[in-house]
């Protein structure tokens, strides 16, 4: 079982509407959960850390977080095409200092 | 301030070279970090540095070093290169060990071998 799961193909919403991604990870112990962003030939960007159960907002993003399902998610509402990117989620391994990721979701945004 | 600084920024080599890989850390951040990014996938973890000593290694063989200096800027290096170690090579960076502190990462140095 891979340490962290992103098993949707490319996501493509038109703008203005909600994208959603989801998330699984392994390691049960995990305590901090992050969605980057990563435009094309670009480095991943931090938009969101989660660390306890529940919903985060910030802006137009809003990270959710179930431990015992060892589920997170990532809402973008209001679309927009600067949104359109590939959205990576890590999780800080229990124990160390690693993080580990996902292989990604492509979203598109199509106005 | 100044993000995660890292170059060079693309760098071609033959099989069988090494390289040498530089990042600065954001002012004030103790803790680097070295990932591996291949085409079509996440990150992966090579090194983790902080306080100048190796808290963490991943998968990955010993061709492989690092080191982290007095400034906490840290070196990258890979000996006897092969076509698959042609990749995206990310260094990033945090304030403290803490688990409550995101990484930050630089722009990356684009390694193509051949």
């Amino acid at each position: 079982q891979k340490e962290v799961e992103q098993n949707s193909g490319p996501l493509s919403v038109p703008e203005g509407a909600i994208a959603s991604l989801n998330c699984t990870y392994s390691d049960r112990g995990s305590q901090s959960f992050f969605w980057y962003r990563q435009y094309s030939g670009k480095s991943p960007e931090l938009i969101m850390s989660i660390y306890s159960n529940g919903d985060k907002e910030d802006g137009r993003f809003t990270a959710q977080l179930n431990k015992a399902s060892q589920y997170v998610s990532l809402l973008i509402r209001d679309s927009q095409p600067s949104d359109s990117a590939t959205y990576l989620c890590a999780v800080r391994l229990y124990g160390n200092n690693r993080l580990a990721f996902g292989k990604g979701n492509q979203v598109v945004v199509i106005p | 301030d100044a993000g995660v600084t890292q170059s060079p920024t693309h760098l071609i080599k033959t099989r069988g070279q090494q390289v040498t890989l530089r990042c600065s850390p954001i002012s004030g951040h103790k803790s680097v970090s070295w990932y591996q990014q291949v085409l079509g996938q996440g990150p992966q973890f090579i090194f983790q540095y902080y306080e100048k000593e190796e808290r963490g290694r991943g998968n990955f063989p010993d061709r492989f070093s690092a080191r982290q200096f007095p400034n906490y800027s840290s070196e990258l290096n890979v000996n006897a290169l092969l076509l698959g170690d042609s990749a995206l090579y990310l260094c990033a960076s945090k304030r403290s060990r803490g688990a409550n502190y995101g990484y930050t990462f630089g722009s990356g140095t684009r390694l193509t071998v051949v």
